[in-house]
């Protein structure tokens, strides 16, 4: 199956500060990224949906201004956690599918366990 | 709108003994359907997946899933576990058109005891 890398993953960082999250497809063209938030024994909970070249499209509750996404090449997107705070302190999982290939699988990356301390 | 329910958020089971995981889909359009599995502090990997066809579908590791419209249900089944198997597995629908995002269930945690 086609490879979707993520990096870091593990970081952590200060409180205040923020942090970038990259997911890379390496052997395919990503024309639409997901971004899911992991909380502990929990389920993932989409945040958003990026298509390369686009603005993301964001799920209700999710504050477009704290996590930036960014999807400007087929083959990266970044998602910026911006002034952290513990409570953002979570596992971060981007998904990543080819649509053109009309693949009916995304293909996920192996998470990012972010810790604001 | 979509939604899954896995009613069983922990099953402990023996070694070598069989299991079956459930899955329950909403959906007013058509769907695909798929089983992950999650171990700890990792990302998801891919069990098997219901697109269309046969309403059997095998997938890695020994584990199968029966698709059943009437009951919209997708239940994933191995018949002898290993403890290896110990995990988290997530049941997820897309729909067939559209943005294809994933719908995940909120999850089952698999436990095999020795």
């Amino acid at each position: 199956g086609a490879v979707v890398s993520q990096h870091p993953s593990w970081v952590i960082c200060k409180s205040g500060t923020s942090v970038k999250i990259e997911c890379r497809s390496l052997d395919f063209q990503a024309t639409t990224m997901f971004w899911y938030r992991q909380f502990p024994k929990q389920s993932l909970m989409l945040m958003a949906t990026s298509n390369e070249g686009s603005k993301a499209t964001y799920e209700q509750g999710v504050e477009k201004d704290k996590f930036l996404i960014n999807h400007a090449s087929l083959t990266l997107s970044t998602l910026t956690v911006t002034s952290a705070h513990p409570e953002d302190s979570s596992f971060y999982i981007c998904s990543a599918r080819d649509m053109r290939a009309q693949e009916t699988e995304a293909f996920f990356g192996q998470g990012t366990r972010l810790t604001v301390v | 709108a979509q939604s899954v329910t896995q009613l069983d958020s922990q099953v402990p089971v023996f070694e070598e003994a069989p299991v079956e995981l459930r899955c329950n889909y909403s959906s007013s359009v058509s769907v695909y359907l798929f089983w992950y599995v999650q171990y700890p502090n990792q990302g998801l990997q891919l069990l098997l997946k219901y697109l269309s066809g046969s309403t059997l579908v095998k997938g890695i590791n020994g584990f199968e899933a029966e698709f059943n419209k009437s009951q919209t249900s997708f239940h994933l089944r191995k018949p002898s576990v290993h403890i290896s198997d110990t995990a988290e597995y997530f049941c997820a629908v897309t729909v067939t058109s559209g943005t294809y995002k994933y719908i995940f269930g909120t999850g089952t945690r698999l436990k095999v005891l020795a």
